[in-house]
């Protein structure tokens, strides 16, 4: 099984440029989630979507828009990029929200200039 | 806003020895979760313990939580070199809307 696959894995953009972030997992889970990574920050949830239909904000959604195509994959799409938002993005799933593990994908590499 | 904070935020140690690391969080929670990241990898899930429990074991691994003191803490003993990794600790909360959050990370450097 693939798990979760990200595309693309390096991106780099001029500030003002637009891109999508692709998800996609294989193992039949409910819930899909992204986050960014930045460095001594940890990791931070931009938007969740707990199921099929539904998505919400996270922690820092402010200059990203999501959607959940199908079970299967989680978009995340930066309209405007600026220089705050080169980071590492990663995209994850679970069987349901809150209780259950997290699966991630590699990440996106994203730079902004 | 970060719930679980690590505690060191990097630790060296030589092969063979324990890594013993912490993490804080400030609300009640449901469960917390520890993860590792290899460099240039995505996490991977190594071990969750309910706020019901207080030692879980995973092969070299043991994780304790003491939901009193809001804390918990993984031991990873006889470490290898394949243990060179960030890890780092995950709480689902209720205040949360049951969605993990992560804190900073501990940086482990096994030398072989």
């Amino acid at each position: 099984n693939a798990g979760v696959t990200q595309t693309p894995k390096f991106q780099v953009l001029k500030t003002g440029q637009s891109m999508t972030l692709q998800c996609a997992q294989d193992m039949n889970h409910n819930s899909m989630y992204w986050y960014r990574q930045d460095p001594g920050m940890g990791l931070r949830l931009i938007y969740y979507s707990a199921s099929e239909g539904t998505t919400d904000k996270g922690e820092v959604p402010n200059g990203y828009n999501v959607s959940r195509l199908n079970k299967r994959e989680f978009s995340l799409r930066l309209e405007s990029a600026a220089p705050s938002q080169t980071s590492v993005y990663f995209c994850a799933s679970s069987e349901a929200p809150g209780g259950s593990p997290l699966h991630f994908g590699n990440g996106t590499r994203l730079t902004v200039t | 806003s970060q719930q679980g904070e690590e505690d060191p935020q990097a630790l060296s140690i030589q092969e063979g020895e324990n890594a013993t690391m912490n993490c804080s969080y400030k609300t009640s929670i449901n469960n917390l979760q520890w993860y590792r990241q290899n460099s240039g990898r995505g996490l991977v899930h190594l071990i969750l313990i309910r706020s019901n429990e207080r030692e879980k074991h995973s092969g070299r691994l043991r994780v304790t939580l003491d939901t009193s003191k809001k804390s918990s803490s993984l031991l990873i003993t006889a470490s290898r070199a394949a243990d060179t990794a960030s890890y780092f600790c995950a709480t689902d909360n209720k205040a949360a809307g049951n969605k993990l959050t992560f804190g900073g990370g501990t940086r482990v450097l096994v030398k072989p």
